[in-house]
């Protein structure tokens, strides 16, 4: 049962520490997005890769966050500082040019005191 | 004004009633329409898939979209308590991003 995986599940830090989340995108999947939710925004999209090359981060802080992906099983989204704002659960998610649907992860959720 | 708009509920059901959601959108470009299932502290799971204007069943779900108006709707029939989840309509044009509703609380009480 193929799906996408995230680590950590849960993260509670300090605000000004660096917080790092990873993804493992389902095998064979060559888009991978991240999204964060929140109850007052709902699902807001962060940024997206498609084999491994970032198309868009619009969606993304610039000063404080930054997403990779160092090859094609791992994207990384990095908060540093992290700012008690940027409490929410971080999802990531994958799926296929030419197929418009999307597998999500677990989801990341991040408390920063 | 958002350009996909869902009522954020809670919606409330006796077991076994139908679940009549709907969301409306004002982007007439969307040509792709999903509904995604979100149990507490989970992942959204995918759950049905529209291209297009029209109607999609699956088992207890249907799906309808309905372009003229903008409008997407699904229903859950002979609804379960294991069905008290939030349900999430997402949309997109081609080469777009995939634009989310804020999600409908749905509580089916035993």
């Amino acid at each position: 049962d193929a799906r996408v995986t995230q680590t950590p599940r849960h993260k509670v830090t300090e605000m000004g520490q660096e917080v790092t989340m990873r993804c493992q995108p389902i095998l064979g999947h060559n888009t991978v997005f991240w999204y964060r939710q929140t109850m007052m925004q709902g699902l807001e999209l962060l940024a997206y890769f498609r084999n491994r090359a970032p198309l868009d981060d619009s969606g993304m802080p610039k000063d404080r966050f930054s997403a990779e992906m160092p090859d094609a099983t791992l994207a990384t989204l990095k908060i540093q500082p992290s700012e008690p704002r940027d409490s929410a659960v971080y999802f990531c998610a994958s799926g296929n040019r030419g197929e418009e649907t999307q597998y999500f992860g677990p989801g990341t959720r991040l408390l920063v005191l | 004004q958002k350009e996909v708009e869902q009522d954020p509920g809670p919606l409330s059901v006796p077991e076994g009633a139908i679940v009549s959601l709907n969301c409306t959108y004002s982007n007439s470009a969307f040509q792709y329409f999903m509904w995604y299932r979100q149990y507490s502290r989970k992942g959204p799971e995918l759950l049905m898939y529209t291209y297009s204007s029209g109607n999609k069943e699956d088992g207890r779900f249907t799906a309808q979209v309905d372009k003229s108006s903008k409008y997407i709707s699904l229903f859950i029939r002979d609804s379960q308590p294991s069905d008290s989840a939030t349900y999430l309509c997402a949309m997109k044009k081609w080469g777009g991003k995939l634009q989310f509703g804020a999600g409908t609380q749905v509580v089916v009480t035993p």
